[in-house]
Formats: C-alpha cells, structure tokens, sequence
C-alpha cells in the first residue's frame, strides 16, 4: 500500500512558466512533508517542507501547498528554470519510535525546457 | 549546512563477496541514520533504521543477516551487504536526521553508492 503517491511520472514546462507539482497521500497520521530534488546518480536534496499544521510554506521560487481535507499537497516553481530538471519526491514524515520515519512518492520527473 | 558523506560512491563485486558502505554526518551529530535503496524508475525504499549503540530496526522484507547495519558512534553508520548477489546490485542511499530552525525534521542524505554485482 503506498501511502504517498505521486500520479504524474513526468511534466514538461516551459522555461519561465510556472511547474505544478502534485502529491497524494492516505496516512492521516503524516505530520510533516517534505519535497526534495534528485539528479540521476546522486542523493536527494531537500528542498522545501511544512508542517501538518499550515496549508502552505514559500522559499524563493518554490511554494508548497498543504490540503488536508483533500490529503493532498503540491510543489509550484515560478519561475521555472532548466536547472530545476531533475526528479521531485514528495515524502511524508510521521513520527514511530522516538524518530521521525519517512515514506517517499515514487518521483515526478519535471523537464523544464529552455 | 548539514552534509552527509557516503563511501565509495560506486563499487563492482563479484557475486559471493561482502560490500561495506559508509555513512558519515560530516558536521552533527546523527543518532539515528537511514538506510534507503533505491531500484530504477522506483521510489526509494527504506531498508532500515540505524541506532547509536544499538542494533538496527529493519523493514519487513528486509534480511538483516544479508544487510549488516552497524551504528558505533555519532557520526558513522555502515551497511555491509554480504555474499552480494546480482539481484543486491542496487543505489543504496543513507541519511541522517537534521533538525530545521522552523522544527522541521529534514532528511539529509548521501551522495549514494552504486552497486554492481557481477
């Protein structure tokens, strides 16, 4: 069963538009979530979280939104820029143990084209 | 900010031998590390969770007797795969816990090790 699902395997934008990002999840218990960039052959990189507490968190050109009614949250890029070409995980954290553990999507790959 | 450094970033084995991983928060202290692998056009998995001073907690399905995870300071976590077989070759991924100013706990993690069981 995956508890945070990612629908869309690629996007492509154009470069200066804005990418949509969008991510699912089941797990009512997630109290954080988290979206991190991957290139080929390299460990993630965190990019942006929120709480479970806000419905949304702005860092520069990246914004994420948090629906909890609708379980769902999305990463937006604006402007868009080639250098954002890379594969997107959404991921959720909860806490279990003593320590936060965290399930990814399986990644949206995003192509921002110049 | 927080760096986490993996080693070797990529190994070939034949199969039957045993690989070791490292895992090294470079600049904080991890008391807990993660250990993910990751197979292609697939998400990441976590294998395991690796303790300070204790044994590491270990996903369902995940053989503890192939993937030796051993925690022995703050600051270095191991993942020795043994008797590699070509299905083990794999990108394995590990990552510490760091803590945000915000208060979020972000993951941070490795560059990766490729493994490649011939």
């Amino acid at each position: 069963d995956q508890q945070v699902k990612q629908n869309s395997p690629s996007l492509s934008v154009q470069e200066g538009r804005i990418s949509i990002l969008n991510c699912d999840y089941t797990n009512s218990m997630f109290d954080y979530f988290l979206w991190y960039k991957k290139y080929p052959a390299e460990g993630p990189t965190f990019l942006i979280s929120i709480s479970s507490i806000k419905d949304k968190n702005e860092d520069g050109r990246f914004t994420v939104f948090l629906n909890k009614s609708a379980k769902h949250l999305s990463l937006h890029i604006v402007p868009s820029q080639p250098g954002d070409s890379a594969v997107y995980f959404c991921a959720a954290s909860v806490n279990s143990g003593g320590y936060q553990k965290v399930t990814f999507g399986i990644g949206t790959k995003l192509q921002v084209i110049p | 900010g927080a760096v986490v450094s993996q080693h070797p970033s990529r190994v070939i084995c034949k199969s039957g031998t045993s690989v070791k991983i490292e895992c090294r928060s470079l600049d904080f202290q991890a008391t807990t590390m993660f250990w993910y692998r990751q197979f292609p056009k697939q998400s990441l998995m976590l294998m395991a969770t690796s303790n300070e001073g204790s044994k590491a907690t270990y996903e369902q399905g995940v053989e503890k007797d192939k993937f030796l995870i051993n925690h022995a300071s703050l600051t270095l976590s191991t993942l020795t795969v043994t008797s590699a077989h070509p299905e083990d070759s794999s990108f394995y991924i590990c990552s510490a816990i760091n803590r945000t100013p915000s208060g979020a706990n972000v993951l941070t993690f490795g560059a990766g090790s490729r493994l490649t069981v011939l």
